[in-house]
């Protein structure tokens, strides 16, 4: 089974910073059929359930900001917020499309 | 519009028994992969079980396997999961969640999750 592990497990970040959240599989999820990596980002907040944020790693699902960036492939991932706004506080998660979520990175406000 | 809404939640002893439903509308139901995902209280998420478009292929996460069942229903546009032999560790809010029908792009839409809790 592919194991996920996210770092770190929390973050606080001042208003119009940079966050940064790693994701590493187990084993490569590179799929050499359309060369992508099978690598999804979601966003939860408090109360809610999760939306989709990015796909293939660095594919921005439709209506989210740009200011989310994915990127990496093979075996290590990176969620990027390049500028931290309020509604941005929530609990990111990466997964593997096949199952296994990472355990969870929490963003709050510095 | 999108929309899934899950039922079916409750309060059950362990070794109880019960049946999730998720029913779907807005999308069309019979092309798309399904999948069950739960969150224990203050926790993370976990892939529960998914199911193939027709139904002809399933995989559970090792947890639950040989205790819940993933089915659909294609003329009634829903989604079930049943529980069997629950224990006080299948406590959490059982979300459904509806795969994008190309390969490796993720859940693109949930429901809002119905809470199960096994206590005595």
């Amino acid at each position: 089974d592919i194991v996920m592990t996210q770092s770190p497990d929390s973050l606080a970040v001042s208003l119009g910073e940079r966050a940064t959240i790693n994701c590493k599989s187990s084993q490569s999820i590179l799929y050499s059929s359309n060369n992508k990596s099978y690598l999804t980002w979601y966003q939860q907040k408090p109360g809610q359930p999760p939306k989709l944020l990015i796909y293939w790693a660095s594919t921005r699902e439709s209506g989210v900001p740009d200011r989310f960036s994915g990127s990496g492939s093979g075996t290590d991932f990176t969620l990027t917020i390049s500028s931290l706004q309020t509604e941005d506080v929530a609990v990111y998660y990466c997964q593997h499309p096949l199952g296994t979520f990472g355990q969870g990175t929490k963003v709050e406000i510095k | 519009e999108v929309l899934l809404v899950e039922s079916g939640g409750g309060l059950v002893q362990p070794g109880g028994s019960l049946r999730l439903s998720c029913a779907a509308s807005g999308f069309t139901f019979t092309t798309h992969w399904m999948s069950w995902v739960r969150q224990a209280p203050g926790k993370g998420l976990e892939w529960v079980a998914n199911i193939k478009e027709d139904g002809s292929a399933k995989y559970y996460v090792d947890s639950v396997k040989g205790r819940f069942t993933v089915s659909r229903d294609n003329a009634k546009n829903s989604l079930y999961l049943q529980m069997n032999s629950l224990r006080a560790a299948d406590t959490a809010v059982y979300y459904c969640a509806k795969t994008r029908s190309v390969a490796g792009t993720g859940f693109d839409h949930w429901g809002q999750g119905t809470l199960v809790t096994v206590s005595s």
